[in-house]
């Protein structure tokens, strides 16, 4: 099946540092790329859409200047956690839409970040 | 809008017994369902889906699930487990018209004891 990298699958960062995460589609073309943050013991939450070549969509309740999305190539998206504060550490996770499929069952996930604050 | 619930956070059952994983969902609308799997160090992978037809799918390592409209339930079962299906599975719904968003349960931890 399709693969999907992400980058680093953990890292600690002190407070105030900007971590940057990355997302490849290693064997198709994703124009469609999602950003999903998970808490202990709690779902999956959708954070943004990003869009090749255009502006991510926020989910509502998610800053934008905090979690900027990069989409610059149908192959990689980046998620830069600005300015981090222990209130960031989760786990966050990439998934990227197949462009030949319709519903979740095109989502190839990453393995996802685990991102400590100290 | 729409929601997943997944009872169970954590699942123990003895290699080779059966075992049940819940799901129930709620959705104004028609909806696709999906059991994602996830190992240990791995991204989530996708196990079964329903997204019309049977109310009966498979999947090609012995896990099967069942769509129940009116109890708005997936739940899924594997008649025998194997040491190997110890994973975090993930219950997810999306609307069925054109592509929408997925939307995930927070997860069943299956520990298989050899």
């Amino acid at each position: 099946g399709a693969v999907v990298s992400q980058h680093p699958s953990w890292v600690i960062c002190k407070s105030g540092t900007s971590v940057k995460i990355e997302c490849r589609s290693l064997d198709f073309q994703a124009t469609t790329m999602f950003w999903y943050r998970q808490f202990p013991k709690q779902s999956l939450m959708l954070m943004a859409t990003s869009n090749e070549g255009s502006k991510a969509t926020y989910e509502q309740g998610v800053e934008k200047d905090k979690f900027l999305i990069n989409h610059a190539s149908l192959t990689l998206s980046t998620l830069t956690v600005t300015s981090a504060h222990p209130e960031d550490s989760s786990f966050y996770i990439c998934s990227a839409r197949d462009p030949a499929g319709g519903g979740g069952e095109k989502l190839f996930f990453g393995s996802g970040t685990q991102l400590s604050v100290l | 809008a729409q929601s997943v619930t997944q009872l169970d956070s954590q699942v123990p059952v003895f290699e080779e017994a059966p075992v049940e994983l819940r799901c129930n969902y709620s959705s104004s609308v028609s909806v696709y369902l999906f059991w994602y799997v996830q190992y240990p160090n791995q991204g989530l992978q996708l196990l079964l889906k329903y997204l019309s037809g049977s109310t009966l799918v498979e999947s090609i390592n012995g896990f099967e699930a069942e769509f129940n409209k009116s109890q708005t339930s997936f739940h899924l079962r594997k008649p025998s487990v194997h040491i190997s299906d110890t994973a975090e599975y993930f219950c997810a719904v999306s609307g069925s018209g054109g592509y929408q968003k997925v939307t995930f349960g927070t997860g069943t931890k299956l520990q298989v004891i050899p």
